[in-house]
């Protein structure tokens, strides 16, 4: 079992439509969660944290947390092909050690 | 504020050679991540420091592959001799001082090994 499992996808939503990303993690002494959005050949940056159990809105993204299940997800409301990237689910143990899932491609179509 | 800076963005080198990459991070982020990513895959972690200290390298393969951080600041990676298996982006990342763990990630450095 893989410590951070993602769909690969490519992912494919109209653009204005709700795109909604998953991610499970095996390690349940993950207490910060994190969501990265990559551009193609371009470097990782954070659009999201998570801490607490539930949901987490900051602008057109929410993230959602359910530690018992060990589940977090990103919620992306009137996607706009701007939105086209690989998203990247982080969550970072008590030993400050951040791991990483394998990302995915989400594709906004106009 | 300028962000992490990393150079080379690209090297090719011939296998057996050695390649080194170099990281400043944001001003006043004592923790420095090297990060390794393959296409398709997410960052696998290589080193993290905690001011000069490495406090986890568990995942360097250390037959090859050597960091350091003098003073606490630039952090250099070294591959030494480089393998076909090492083309790769390798990704310098840092974070502040808090218990946040947001990471800041540099534009990387491409390395092709022929």
């Amino acid at each position: 079992q893989k410590e951070v499992e993602q769909n690969s996808g490519p992912l494919s939503v109209p653009e204005g439509a709700i795109a909604s990303l998953n991610c499970t993690y095996s390690d349940r002494g993950s207490q910060s969660f994190f969501w990265y959005r990559q551009y193609s050949g371009k470097s990782p940056e954070l659009i999201m944290s998570i801490y607490s159990n539930g949901d987490k809105e900051d602008g057109r993204f929410t993230a959602q947390l359910n530690k018992a299940s060990q589940y977090v997800s990103l919620l992306i409301r009137d996607s706009q092909p701007s939105d086209s990237a690989t998203y990247l689910c982080a969550p970072r143990n008590g030993g400050f050690k951040t791991i990483f899932g394998a990302g995915t491609r989400l594709f906004v179509k106009a | 504020e300028a962000g992490v800076v990393q150079s080379p963005r690209y090297k090719i080198i011939e296998k057996k050679q050695p390649v080194a990459f170099w990281c400043n991070p944001i001003s006043g982020h004592n923790t420095l991540y090297w990060y390794l990513q393959n296409l398709g895959q997410g960052p696998e972690l290589l080193i993290r420091y905690e001011n000069e200290e490495a406090v986890d390298d568990s995942q360097l393969p250390k037959d090859r592959f050597s960091a350091e951080r003098l003073k606490g600041v630039d952090s250099t990676l070294k591959i030494q001799p480089a393998e076909l298996g090492d083309s790769a982006v390798y990704l310098c990342a840092t974070s502040d001082n808090g218990d946040t763990g947001e990471l800041f990630f540099g534009e990387g450095s491409r390395l092709t090994v022929l």
